[in-house]
């Protein structure tokens, strides 16, 4: 089965660290763009960041930058985000997502989510 | 970064009406739009991919049109499965893959 499952969220306290990881299964990963959305409380979708199956390309959103870094294994078909100097403004559920069947940024596979709370 | 102003921010229809989505982006993107559907307590779902091109599996009262600026979701007849939040996303102005603010879609 095609799927991507997410794991890592949690409590974290303002300017802590956490690891969120995506696993990825029944296909092949290392070819895919991969991207991160985070979606607040009751709020909208915000991408986070994406990075090209090689890793030579990594963006990510400003509001983030500088404190995120998305990583890849694709021996380990796995994508991370490493989050430092976590703020409020960080809690949401954060997806795992990829453009699977047509277009890298046309997002048609996403994780089930995992979430975030930034709180001391 | 371009900005994707979603209208209304929420609607209220009756089943059977025809319900229309609006997408306005802040600068020229091309088709370069596309459109998901969130059910509550879910990931979203791909419905419109490159401003008018149907996902697979995707029910074909859901349609997208426009280019530029201004695009268009249409439900052509409102099922009470369809109710979700909808939402536009640019991916012409890189790096930043913006989406829109959501609209809430209920039923009357």
């Amino acid at each position: 089965e095609v799927q991507l499952v997410e794991s890592g969220g949690g409590l974290v306290k303002p300017g802590g660290s956490l690891r969120l990881s995506c696993a990825a299964s029944g296909f092949t990963f290392s070819t895919y763009t991969m991207n991160w959305v985070r979606q607040a409380p009751g709020k909208g979708l915000e991408w986070v960041s994406s990075m090209n199956s090689g890793g030579s390309y990594i963006y990510y959103a400003e509001s983030v930058k500088g404190r995120f870094t998305i990583s890849r294994d694709n021996a380990k078909n796995s994508l991370y985000l490493q989050m430092e100097s976590v703020r409020g403004e960080d809690t949401a559920v954060y997806y795992c997502a990829t453009g699977y069947s047509n277009i890298w940024a046309a997002f048609d596979l996403w994780g089930q989510g995992t979430m975030v709370t930034v709180a001391s | 970064d371009t900005q994707m102003t979603q209208s209304p921010s929420s609607l209220s229809a009756s089943v059977g009406d025809r319900v229309t989505i609006t997408c306005q982006a802040s600068q020229d993107v091309s088709i370069f739009l596309n459109w998901y559907q969130q059910k509550p307590g879910r990931a979203p779902k791909l419905l419109i991919y490159d401003a008018s091109n149907l996902e697979t599996g995707v029910p074909s009262r859901f349609s997208g049109s426009g280019s530029g600026t201004d695009f268009t979701l249409t439900i052509s007849s409102l099922q009470p499965a369809d109710i979700a939040t909808y939402y536009c996303q640019q991916y012409h102005h890189l790096p930043a893959l913006t989406f829109g603010g959501g609209t809430k879609v209920e039923i009357k």
